[in-house]
Parts: structure tokens; C-alpha cells; sequence
């Protein structure tokens, strides 16, 4: 059975562009969910996605937003690029999500704003 | 955010060797998850504990889920090279996962 993939791997974009990453999970998950990831802060929940609806969303600003479709495939965008933008972006996908729900990692988007 | 205390941050050891880690939170999970992350990938999921009070093992790794439900604890047993890495514990509440900082395994041969 294939992994969770994420595309692109590496990205550089420059501060005030937008950028969307693009995330499909195993098949027959219906869960998403999106992190980043920081020297600093760590892995920070960004938001998470069943069948095609947001269900939990973490503490970041409106400039990160997200979107899944029929397939299970997930979106996120971020608009306006900061240099504090720059992070790993992993997505993990899960049957159902939820407090029994093991979450499998993708390799991750590396994102460097300059 | 809320996060959880895992420690320690780093450990240097020899091949070998034994590891334990733990994490610690103020708040109660319904699920623990342990996690590798090799540079450059994704963490990999090592054991998922559902039941306070579990022991998994999975090969030289094995995992408790606290009694508490506040607490987990992970140990290598015999380190080999591969176990370089850094590992994260996670907390399951409700729909979201809340990690810990990682522990940064070396393991000099």
C-alpha cells in the first residue's frame, strides 16, 4: 500500500507570494491533517480535514488555509509569505482521525521564504 | 500551543546501550504515539498505545501508556547505528495531535 505523498518536496518562494502544497493520503484514509514543523516551535497542528470538511483547526492566522477533496486529496495554501513561514510542512492521514486514530506522516514540503 | 515535556532533549550513548525516554503532560490523552524522524523525512509512527496502563513492545522497542494518562514512557533496548534519529511522543485528544519537543538520539559506535 502506497505512503501518504506530498508535493513538492522543496519549495523557495519569496515573502509576499502564495504557495500551495498539495498532500494524498493512503488510500482509504479519510483523514488529514497538516503541521508544521520549526526548530523553534516544534510540530504545530495546522488544521485537519474529513471527508471534504474542516474539523479542527489550530492556532494559526487566516493566511494558512486548506481544503480537501472527493478523493481525500488535501490542499493547504498559504498567502502573503513571511520569512517566519519558512518550516517543514508535513501532512499525516488517518482512517477516521480522531481520538483512536493513528496518524501516518508524509516526507514533508520544505518550504524556505526568503 | 499546548505541548507536551519529553525529555531528555538529547542523549549521546554508546552501541549498545539502553534508552529510556518519557513524556509528561498536564493534560489526559486517550491515545500515546511514538514517533522516529530521520532528517529530511517525516516521523515514522514505532507504537500507538490505546489503554492506560499498556505495555507494547515492538521489536527492541517497547512503550507504557501511564496509569495517570498523563504520562508515557519509551525504551530502546541493545542501540544499534540505525537508531539515530530523533523521536517524538504524541497525545491524542480530541482530534488533534499534540507532540512533544523530541529527543535526539546519538549513538557513538
Amino acid at each position: 500500500k502506497a505512503g501518504v505523498t506530498q508535493t513538492p518536496r522543496y519549495l523557495i518562494k519569496t515573502r509576499g507570494q502564495q504557495v500551495t502544497l498539495s498532500c494524498s493520503p493512503i488510500s482509504g484514509h479519510r483523514s488529514v491533517s497538516w503541521y508544521q514543523q520549526t526548530p523553534g516551535q516544534g510540530l504545530q497542528f495546522l488544521f485537519e480535514y474529513f471527508s471534504e470538511t474542516q474539523r479542527n483547526k489550530g492556532n494559526f492566522p487566516g493566511r494558512f488555509s486548506g481544503r480537501q477533496f472527493s478523493n481525500s486529496r488535501s490542499e493547504m495554501n498559504v498567502s502573503t509569505l513571511e520569512l517566519g513561514d519558512s518550516a517543514l510542512y508535513l501532512c499525516a492521514s488517518s482512517l477516521t482521525g480522531g481520538p483512536q486514530g493513528e496518524q501516518y506522516f508524509g516526507p514533508g514540503t520544505r518550504l524556505t521564504v526568503t | 500551543g499546548q505541548q507536551l515535556n519529553q525529555s531528555p532533549q538529547s542523549m549521546f550513548i554508546q552501541e549498545g546501550e539502553d534508552v529510556s525516554m518519557n513524556c509528561t503532560s498536564s493534560s489526559i490523552f486517550n491515545t500515546w504515539l511514538w514517533y522516529k524522524q530521520d532528517p529530511g523525512e517525516g516521523p515514522v509512527l514505532l507504537i500507538a498505545l490505546y489503554k492506560a496502563g499498556e505495555l507494547t513492545s515492538n521489536g527492541r522497542l517497547t512503550a507504557q501508556f501511564g496509569i495517570t494518562r498523563k504520562d508515557s514512557f519509551l525504551n530502546i533496548s541493545a542501540s544499534i547505528p540505525s537508531d539515530v534519529g530523533i523521536y517524538f511522543c504524541a497525545g491524542q485528544g480530541a482530534q488533534k495531535l499534540v507532540f512533544g519537543q523530541g529527543t535526539r538520539l546519538t549513538i557513538n559506535p
